[in-house]
């Protein structure tokens, strides 16, 4: 398996509050990206990075910010959690055209 | 707009027998196609690939088919076990797409002992 780690893998957390989800790599993959999974839409792109300090948008990116400080670390920041944002979030890692490993994912839950 | 589609959310098929998921696209622009393979509660894991200079690409049980002109590519898995059983999402991305993947929709597979 690749060297992808996923923190935390389960949040509840309640509407309003801004919450963090951490992927961590030991590939030094020069892609990361943050995808949500949800019922009857698959995996959607919410955003990327392609080095350090270097990200853009998805298709989904509203209500949601990304940093990459390091090569190893791509965080993503919901500032105000809503219900919407219930889901499943993978974060994944690949280098220039080559396929994309996942990480395990992190259940949200935002009551 | 879903640029990479799975029309099929679900499939059943008999152990030993052969199991086809289809997957279409619309942009012409992609270059570089992908299956993934997901069990519950675990990250999705690459399965096979094929780039557009290929029509065909097979690794052990498994065997991708593109058809360019189509925009269609399919997977089969041949014969079909019952540890195949998961979900399976296509995947494509291009020199446009800044190495972003777009992902469809997926298909459920089930094989039937």
């Amino acid at each position: 398996d690749a060297g992808i780690t996923q923190s935390p893998r389960h949040k509840v957390t309640e509407t309003g509050t801004p919450v963090t989800l951490r992927c961590h790599q030991t590939e030094n993959h020069r892609y990361m990206y943050w995808y949500r999974q949800d019922p009857g839409h698959g995996l959607r792109l919410i955003h990327y990075s392609y080095g350090v300090k270097d990200t853009d948008k998805g298709e989904v990116s509203d209500g949601y910010s990304v940093s990459r400080s390091k090569t190893e670390d791509f965080l993503l920041t919901l500032e105000s959690a809503t219900s919407s944002q219930t889901s499943v979030y993978f974060c994944a890692i690949s280098d220039l055209n080559t396929e994309a490993f996942f990480g395990q994912g992190t259940r949200l839950t935002v009551v | 707009d879903q640029q990479v589609k799975q029309n099929s959310p679900s499939l059943s098929v008999q152990e030993g027998r052969i199991s086809i998921l289809n997957c279409d696209y619309t942009n012409s622009m992609f270059d570089y196609f992908l299956w993934y393979k997901k069990y519950p509660a675990e990250g999705p894991t690459f399965l096979i690939s094929i780039s557009s200079i290929k029509d065909k690409n097979e690794d052990g049980r498994f065997t991708v088919f593109l058809n360019k002109s189509a925009k269609h590519l399919s997977l089969h898995i041949v014969p079909s076990q019952p540890g195949d059983s998961a979900v399976y999402f296509c995947a494509a991305s291009g020199p446009n797409t800044g190495n972003q993947f777009y992902f469809g929709t997926g298909t459920s597979l089930t094989v039937i002992p």
